[in-house]
This record gives structure tokens, C-alpha cells and sequence, in this order.
């Protein structure tokens, strides 16, 4: 199958710094990313979805101005947690799609970032 | 897209088969049934995913019952390698669109 990596696998920040997770599809052009958040015991939940060159979409409850997301070219986006606080500690995970036009599109997810606000 | 009702969780024994149910009952016609699989503190793996035909490959088998209102999963000789959560999805797939919503999943534990 397809590789998506991200960079860093884990993250410890203080407590009102910013922190730029890095999303890459290595083998395929991927249109569309996602990214996910999950805390210990609980399942993957979407924040957001980005097309490569346009704004990314926030589901609901997501505060876009917090998680900024650039999806820049069709193989890199990043998500960036600006003044983090400990309760943005989670496990953040990436994915890409790279599906043909009106074919299901199978989606590919990133090892995850552990991310630590101390 | 249509939600999904799995079991919390299952066992099995190392070589036998594991058969992981998914009901869908709300599933619209354009709506393909995804499995992806987590294991501890690593990204989703995609295992298998169809429409309406049974499904294989090298890791599993997907039968989807003639209604489409549900699925099993089938992992032919289990491992331990194969304990992790168990995840079905279904998603519109119509173009790029859809979105791949995680419900709770089925934890399956292999058991020597």
C-alpha cells in the first residue's frame, strides 16, 4: 500500500508555544488530506479536511484559528497547534487520499504524533 | 454517511479464523463499506474495502450480505500480530468526497 509519514513522531512543548506537525504522501499525489486527533482510550476523531491549494474544512468544534492547517502541495500538509496548552496533548494522525476522480479512493494514514504540553 | 454498530469486543484463538460483524442498516447505494485496523499507538491500517460483491485479498476477506445492511470481516488464520481495534466505516465515495468517520470499533484480542 501506500506511504504517508510524519515528522516528528513525538513532540514535548511548554505550555503557549506553537507546534508544526509535518504530514507527507511519499509514493502518490494526495488531493485530499485529513487530520485526526485521538486521546488515550477513544477513537480517531476528523478535525479537519484539506484540498491541495484551497482552505481546509473544520469539523465542527474545531477552532480553525488554533489548528492552523496548509496543504500546500500534493504531497505535504501540515497541521500547526498554535499556543498550546496541556489539554491539546493527544495523538495526531494524518491521511491522504489519492483516489481517481469518481473512484472510491482508498485513504492511507501517517504513524501519528505524539504530542506532550507540558 | 451511515453509521456503523460493532461489537466492543472479541477473542479468538491464534490460527483459527476471526469473523468481525459490522451492521449498517442505514447504508445508502452509493456508500462503500471500509475496514481499517489500529494496533496500539500506530495509524490505521487499511485492510479491505467494497461495494456489493464479496471482497479478498491478502489480508482478509469481506462479505457483504445481499441487503447490504451488513458485513463481516474475516481474517482466515488469525495471529498475534493481528490484535488491534477494528475499525468499519462506510463512506460515500463519489469522486474525493467522504470522509472516514471512526465509531468506537471492535477490539479483537488473539489469544495463543
Amino acid at each position: 500500500g501506500a506511504v504517508v509519514s510524519q515528522h516528528p513522531s513525538w513532540v514535548i512543548c511548554k505550555s503557549g508555544t506553537s507546534v508544526k506537525i509535518e504530514c507527507r504522501s511519499l509514493d502518490f499525489q494526495a488531493t485530499t488530506m485529513f487530520w485526526y486527533r485521538q486521546f488515550p482510550k477513544q477513537s480517531l476523531m476528523l478535525m479537519a479536511t484539506s484540498n491541495e491549494g484551497s482552505k481546509a474544512t473544520y469539523e465542527q468544534g474545531v477552532e480553525k484559528d488554533k489548528f492552523l492547517i496548509n496543504h500546500a502541495s500534493l504531497t505535504l500538509s501540515t497541521l500547526t497547534v498554535t499556543s498550546a496548552h496541556p489539554e491539546d496533548s493527544s495523538f495526531y494522525i494524518c491521511s491522504a487520499r489519492g483516489g481517481l476522480a469518481g473512484g472510491p479512493g482508498e485513504q492511507y494514514f501517517g504513524p501519528g504524533t505524539r504530542l506532550t504540553v507540558t | 454517511d451511515a453509521k456503523t454498530t460493532q461489537p466492543t469486543s472479541m477473542d479468538c484463538a491464534e490460527g483459527r479464523a476471526a469473523n468481525l460483524p459490522c451492521n449498517h442498516s442505514t447504508i445508502s447505494g452509493n456508500e462503500y463499506v471500509y475496514w481499517y485496523r489500529q494496533i496500539h499507538s500506530q495509524g490505521p491500517q487499511y485492510i479491505i474495502h467494497g461495494l456489493k460483491n464479496n471482497e479478498t485479498n491478502e489480508m482478509a476477506s469481506l462479505i457483504i450480505t445481499e441487503d447490504r445492511k451488513s458485513s463481516t470481516l474475516i481474517l482466515p488464520h488469525a495471529t498475534l500480530r493481528d490484535t488491534a481495534v477494528y475499525y468499519c466505516i462506510v463512506r460515500v465515495a463519489s469522486g474525493n468526497t467522504g470522509k472516514l468517520i471512526f465509531g468506537q470499533g471492535t477490539t479483537l484480542q488473539v489469544k495463543p
